[in-house]
Order: structure tokens, then sequence, then C-alpha cells
């Protein structure tokens, strides 16, 4: 089974800096099969990142994903108030066929 | 515009089976690749099935294989997922999603794009 570990469990930043989230991957991520979500208190997830790299649409080129094989990495150039969420990433192709992460929520310092 | 709409959620006791639905309209769902996702309360989110955009495909989670079914109706828009024998660790906010692509794209790779504000479901004696 694959395990996603995310790290750091939260990352205090204040608006304008930059925020660096880690996904490590007990095994290689076929494919980049990997993905990021922004989930807000009460509401559903958001895709922002697929395809480890490839943003979705309407978001914002502050976000940006990269990595391959078991490490990956989301980056929020510079952060603005809204983007003080949890992230959360996923992979798909091993079984279990899909697994999330188990998060990392950004907080304002 | 896109939407998906989960109901059927509530209060069931341990052992009891409860089915959920999950309406979608402004989309040609018989196109895409659907899952169910869950979320404990407090808790990060799990995976929890998936069905290709034809039905042909079944896919779960450990935690629930053998006891949840996820079906479709394409000639009604709507995702189902029938869960049996509830135990009070499948208390959760269950989510319905879309697939990011549709068509002939590898169901489940490329993310869940549309998302449905979610049905809490409770297992409770």
């Amino acid at each position: 089974e694959i395990v996603l570990t995310q790290s750091p469990g939260t990352l205090s930043l204040s608006p304008g800096e930059r925020a660096t989230l880690s996904c490590r991957a007990s095994q290689s991520v076929r494919s980049s099969y990997l993905a990021w979500y922004q989930q807000k208190p009460g509401q559903a997830p958001r895709l922002l990142i697929y395809g480890a790299s490839s943003r979705a649409t309407g978001i914002p080129d502050r976000f940006s994903g990269s990595g391959s094989g078991t490490d990956f990495t989301l980056t929020i150039s510079r952060l603005e108030p809204e983007d003080f969420a949890v992230y959360y990433c996923q992979q798909y192709g091993s079984s279990p066929l899909l697994t999330f992460g188990g998060g990392t929520k950004v907080e304002i310092k | 515009q896109v939407q998906l709409v989960e109901s059927g959620g509530g209060v069931v006791q341990p052992g009891r089976s409860l089915r959920l639905s999950c309406a979608a309209s402004g989309f040609a769902f018989s196109t895409y690749g659907m899952h169910w996702v869950r979320q404990a309360p407090g808790k990060g989110l799990e995976w929890v099935a998936l069905i290709w955009y034809d039905g042909s495909n079944k896919y779960y989670a450990d935690s629930v294989k053998g006891r949840f079914t996820i079906s479709r109706g394409n000639s009604k828009n709507t995702l189902y997922l029938q869960m049996n024998s509830l135990r009070a660790e499948d208390t959760a906010m269950y989510y319905c999603a879309r697939d990011q692509f549709g068509g002939i794209a590898v169901s489940g790779a490329y993310g869940m794009d549309v998302w449905g504000q979610g049905t809490t479901v409770t297992v409770s004696s």
C-alpha cells in the first residue's frame, strides 16, 4: 500500500511570504499521477494541480507543483489572504487505487 | 452550471444500511468517471470508491470493500453509494466528485475537479 506523508503538518506564514509544502510517497508514484487540493473550513476540496505540475482551470499562477517519483512539492509563491487553508496531495495508481496525504495546514502567523 | 448535489445522509445504527445519491447537472454525466470521498470529523480526506463513466469498472478502498457498492444511473444523471454493515468509523462527510477529464482519459489519474457540498453520515447507537 502506498502511503503519502505530507510535511510540515502546520506551516505558519505571513501574507506575501512563500509557502513550500512537501508530499513524500512510500513508493514511486506512477507516471507522476499526483494531484494537490486546497480545502477551506466548511467547504469541499478544490483541485489545484494535477499530473504533479499542471495547474487546473482557473488556478492562479502563484500556485505551482513539481517533483516526480517519491518526492513532490506544492509552492505558493506569495501567499494571499485567501490561501490560508489545508492542502492535500493525492496519488493515483497503486493499491489502493487512490490515496490522500494527511494534509498540511497553512495558517496565518 | 456544473453541479453535484449529494443526498441521503443521516443518523444510522451500527450494522444498518444507507444509500447515498449524487445528482449531477450541467455536464455530460455519462462521459465522466465519478468518485466518492469521505472526511471524518476533524480528519483528512479518504478516497472511498471510483466508477468508470460507463459503470464497467469499480474500485474501492480496502476499508469499505465488501460493504459498500458504487453504482450509477446515466439516464438519471445520478451516482449512488450503497453502504451496508455500517460501523462507527464510517461516520463522515461524504462527497461525490467528478474526474477532471472525461471520455477515454484514465479514470482517476488527473484529479477530481468538481465536488458536491457533501452529505453527513453518522453511525451511532
